[in-house]
């Protein structure tokens, strides 16, 4: 399965739109991206999910290149609920997904 | 509905001193199932899974076992628990191949 790169860390104002990228130029051509997040002392939560079109759910957008080498996940208005660790995940089969250390949101009041 | 139950939530645990870990879910059958770690700070370490009873797959080894002894019960052990076992120990399972895994609240472990 391919790795990803996020950034570490990021702020956003309450309210406004978080949009966290997310790098995983060795997709392949049958892998998802998947994204969760980790409220502290928790266990992770899943997102959204998509393969090549964008995606909208009640929590989040997904916005995927077209080439598939990079994704962003919306959160459209940011609450202070909503900071957490980020994580962005290519898998195709079910095991084994890497989560690595994913990016830290701030939403600031 | 689908669960998952991971308990405890926290424990804290001599050096040397065994370990059992419980995780089970409810309402599916047949779930592929997960346990990983996190340590302080770092992304999480797939350690074990199983796609059915008496099934195990160990992805690193280490001082750490488990077993599927029935559909839905996942067991993380340890004969003699080291400091470097601390951490944050998640049990996963997947609800079905495209929506992603639901994992549980996850046990806190400190060795001592």
């Amino acid at each position: 399965d391919a790795k990803t790169t996020q950034p570490p860390s990021m702020d956003c104002a309450e309210g406004r739109a978080a949009n966290l990228p997310c790098n995983h130029s060795t997709i392949s051509g049958n892998e998802y991206v998947y994204w969760y997040r980790q409220i502290h002392s928790q266990g992770p939560q899943y997102i959204i999910h998509g393969l090549k079109n964008n995606e909208t759910n009640e929590m989040a957008s997904l916005i995927i290149t077209e080439d598939r080498k990079s994704s962003t996940l919306i959160l459209p208005h940011a609450t202070l609920r909503d900071t957490a660790v980020y994580y962005c995940i290519v898998q195709t089969g079910a095991n084994n997904l890497f989560f690595g250390t994913g990016t830290r949101l701030t939403v600031i009041p | 509905s689908q669960t998952i139950h991971q308990w405890p939530a926290t424990l804290v645990q001599p050096v040397g001193s065994p370990l059992s870990l419980e995780c089970t879910v409810e309402g599916t059958s047949n779930p592929n199932l997960y346990w990983y770690r996190q340590a302080a700070g770092r992304g999480l370490q797939l350690l074990f899974y199983s796609v059915g009873i008496g099934q195990i797959s160990s992805e690193v080894p280490q001082n750490l076992s488990a077993s599927r002894p029935q559909d839905r019960q996942f067991i993380l052990s340890s004969k003699k628990l080291l400091l470097s076992d601390s951490g944050f120990y998640l049990c996963a399972w997947i609800r079905d191949g495209y929506y992603g895994y639901t994992f549980g609240s996850g046990t806190r472990l400190t060795v001592v």
